[in-house]
């Protein structure tokens, strides 16, 4: 089956603690992106990859930090420069060509910092 | 910058009631629209999405929404509501990075 997946469902981190949120696609789609998703204020970029080695930060992407290594892949490092972690983490992904790039979106990580 | 409003945060109606999700947006370039659904526990999904065209868009499970230039409003619609539609629903636009998503309304369904 096609689909976006990341890894893991739950995590736990203490204060002060790196911790990288995985994701993963076998749609062959160009584009990835992280988004945060809290309670009242929908979902919030926080960063973007159009293409194998390069990426952008989006709205909120103190604390973060990105690597698109493969097509497939683009892991999320929450970083304890980040001051309000404890979120709702989903990846989503696009074809870029034609311009109708809808979205597809994985199950999500739910961070808890203890 | 886009941005994106919904008017509505939290929605309770009784099954067959019909509804109306409000939904604004602010965009100066060529305006992509997108409903998208999380039911509890599950992935955020597309609901219908618009394009160009015809302004009023059919999506899936019988919602549809209309897009209104003038008024820059895409609001959502179902003439009758199931007890399976509560959820949370989002409205976004398509900028020049990436979707730009309004807050979301949480809508409940009474049986």
């Amino acid at each position: 089956d096609g689909g976006i997946t990341q890894s893991p469902k739950y995590l736990f981190r203490k204060e002060g603690q790196n911790v990288t949120l995985s994701c993963e696609q076998n749609l062959n789609h160009d584009a990835m992106y992280w988004y945060r998703q809290d309670p009242g204020q929908g979902l919030r970029l926080i960063y973007y990859s159009q293409i194998v080695n390069d990426f952008q930060k989006g709205d909120i992407a103190e604390g973060y930090s990105v690597s698109r290594e493969k097509k497939e892949s683009f892991p999320l490092t929450v970083t304890s420069a980040q001051k309000n972690p404890t979120a709702f983490y989903l990846c989503a992904s696009s074809y870029l060509a034609g311009g109708y790039n809808e979205q597809f979106f994985g199950p999500g990580t739910r961070l808890t910092v203890l | 910058a886009q941005s994106v409003s919904q008017h509505n945060h939290h929605v309770i109606l009784s099954e067959a009631a019909s509804l109306e999700l409000g939904c604004n947006y602010s965009y100066g370039g060529t305006v992509n629209l997108f409903w998208y659904v999380q039911y509890p526990g599950q992935h955020l999904q597309l609901l219908l999405k618009y394009f160009s065209g015809d302004p009023l868009v059919k999506g899936i499970k019988g919602f549809e929404a209309e897009f209104i230039k003038s008024k820059f409003s895409f609001n959502l619609r179902k003439p009758s509501v199931q007890w399976s539609d509560t959820a949370e629903y989002f409205c976004a636009v398509k900028g020049r990075r990436a979707l730009t998503f309004g807050s979301g309304t949480r809508l409940q369904v009474q049986p």
